[in-house]
């Protein structure tokens, strides 16, 4: 099983929907978590830090349920440009120590 | 956010021979960076870990004599494939964190696309 699991998808959805990414975890160590985008053939680059609190910033909204070691992503309106892939990244470890763990990603299509 | 920047940005070597990939932190002191392997559509995969001035870290599966990690400054990273094969055609992406806590975000360099012919 790995450490942080995504739908691979692809979700296809028209302009304007709403779509909602989850993600899970195996480790409870994992300390700080993360939604990053990518573009192909492109690095990731960081969308937003997900806080036990939830967080929402404009369209997007994320939670985390450490309990269920659980994390969510929630894109509202969706636009064309948000056609990408979308990283689930989980923080294990303290300190040094700490590593930075990818999900698979879920391939997200906007259409017209 | 900080710049990371990684060079070459394209490769292609011979079967056999070695590719060094750089990978600078130009604004801040990495004192982690990360290495990551990502194959056509499949997510990026932990390769190792590098705090400075010490070993490298390396993931399960991932041999350490073949993929040679320096982490010699605050600001320098860098993997070196050696005796390169085919099956070593990939996209490398380094990434580097700041000092502190674990809640800061990673930043990545633009990535390395290495075909070996």
């Amino acid at each position: 099983r790995k450490e942080v699991e995504q739908d691979p998808g692809p979700f296809n959805v028209p302009e304007g929907a709403t779509v909602a990414f989850n993600c899970t975890y195996s480790n409870s160590a994992s300390q700080s978590f993360f939604w990053y985008r990518q573009d192909c053939r492109k690095e990731p680059k960081l969308l937003m830090s997900v806080y036990s609190s939830g967080n929402e910033d404009g369209r997007f909204t994320a939670q985390l349920n450490r309990a269920s070691q659980y994390i969510s992503l929630l894109i509202r309106d969706s636009k064309l440009s948000d056609s990408a892939t979308y990283l689930c990244v989980v923080n294990r470890g303290y300190s040094s120590a700490s590593k930075i763990i990818f999900g698979s990603g879920t391939r997200l299509s906007i259409r017209p | 956010g900080a710049v990371v920047s990684q060079h070459p940005s394209r490769v292609i070597c011979k079967s056999g021979t070695s590719v060094k990939i750089e990978c600078r932190s130009l604004d801040f002191q990495a004192t982690t960076m990360f290495w990551y392997r990502q194959f056509p559509k499949q997510s990026l995969m932990l390769m190792a870990t590098s705090n400075e001035g010490s070993k490298a870290t390396y993931e399960q599966g991932v041999e350490k004599d073949k993929f040679l990690i320096n982490h010699a400054s605050l600001t320098l990273s860098t993997l070196t494939v050696t005796s390169a094969h085919p099956e070593d055609s990939s996209f490398y992406i380094c990434s580097a964190r700041t000092a502190g806590t674990q809640n800061t975000e990673a930043f990545f360099g633009q990535g390395t696309r290495l075909t070996v012919v």
